[in-house]
């Protein structure tokens, strides 16, 4: 079982959609949760760190359930700039990080 | 402020030479990781280097993979003998100094595309 999780898609909607990424992690023990955006596998871009009271900046709004060791992304009114692959990370504290596969994105006009 | 920096950005080995990749971190961040993404996978964490010490090298091929991050200069992982299977995208990140219990951001680089033939 991979360490982290993710509906690698293609996720194909209209500009101006509101879409969900879903991601699940097994280790108890990890402590950080980031989402980052990789475009056409250039490097990675942290667009947020993740907190267990949820948090939210701009149309992005990330949400952490550790029961559940389940974490979400939610963009709203989906912009065509929003096309890229959208990396679950979490971390142990120990310095490195665990990314999921990814899944991408594609907003259409 | 200069991001992180890799070089080569390409590298093109033919099965059996070496590789060696290098990357200068951000300026104040004494913290380096190293990562591989292979074709169509997620990348996968491979060492963890501060100024001349190794801190955790999990990630690391046991054969032919090495690390290293000195007192001056960039910090540079080396492949001997690639092989076909080495063919990857490899991703250096830094942060600066770690001042609590939680995980610093880390800012890649560019990163090297290493193909093998």
């Amino acid at each position: 079982r991979k360490e982290v999780e993710q509906d690698p898609g293609p996720f194909n909607v209209p500009e101006g959609a509101t879409v969900a990424f879903n991601c699940t992690y097994s280790n108890s023990a990890s402590q950080s949760f980031f989402w980052y955006r990789q475009d056409c596998r250039k490097e990675p871009k942290l667009l947020m760190s993740v907190y267990s009271s949820g948090n939210e900046d701009g149309r992005f709004t990330a949400q952490l359930n550790r029961a559940s060791q389940y974490i979400s992304l939610l963009i709203r009114d989906s912009k065509l700039s929003d096309s890229a692959t959208y990396l679950c990370v979490v971390s142990p504290n120990t310095g490195k990080l665990i990314f999921g596969q990814g899944t991408t994105l594609q907003v259409k006009p | 402020n200069a991001g992180v920096m890799q070089n080569p950005r390409h590298l093109v080995r033919r099965r059996g030479q070496e590789a060696r990749l290098r990357c200068s971190p951000m300026k104040g961040h004494s913290h380096v990781y190293w990562y591989r993404q292979l074709p169509e996978e997620g990348l996968k964490f491979m060492v963890y280097l501060q100024k001349e010490n190794i801190i955790d090298e999990s990630g690391m091929p046991k054969e032919r993979f090495s690390a290293e991050f000195p007192k001056e200069g960039p910090s540079i992982l080396r492949i001997q003998q690639v092989v076909r299977g080495d063919s990857a995208a490899y991703f250096c990140a830094s942060s600066p100094p770690r001042q609590s219990s939680t995980t610093d951001t880390q800012y890649f680089g560019p990163g090297t595309r290493l193909t093998v033939l």
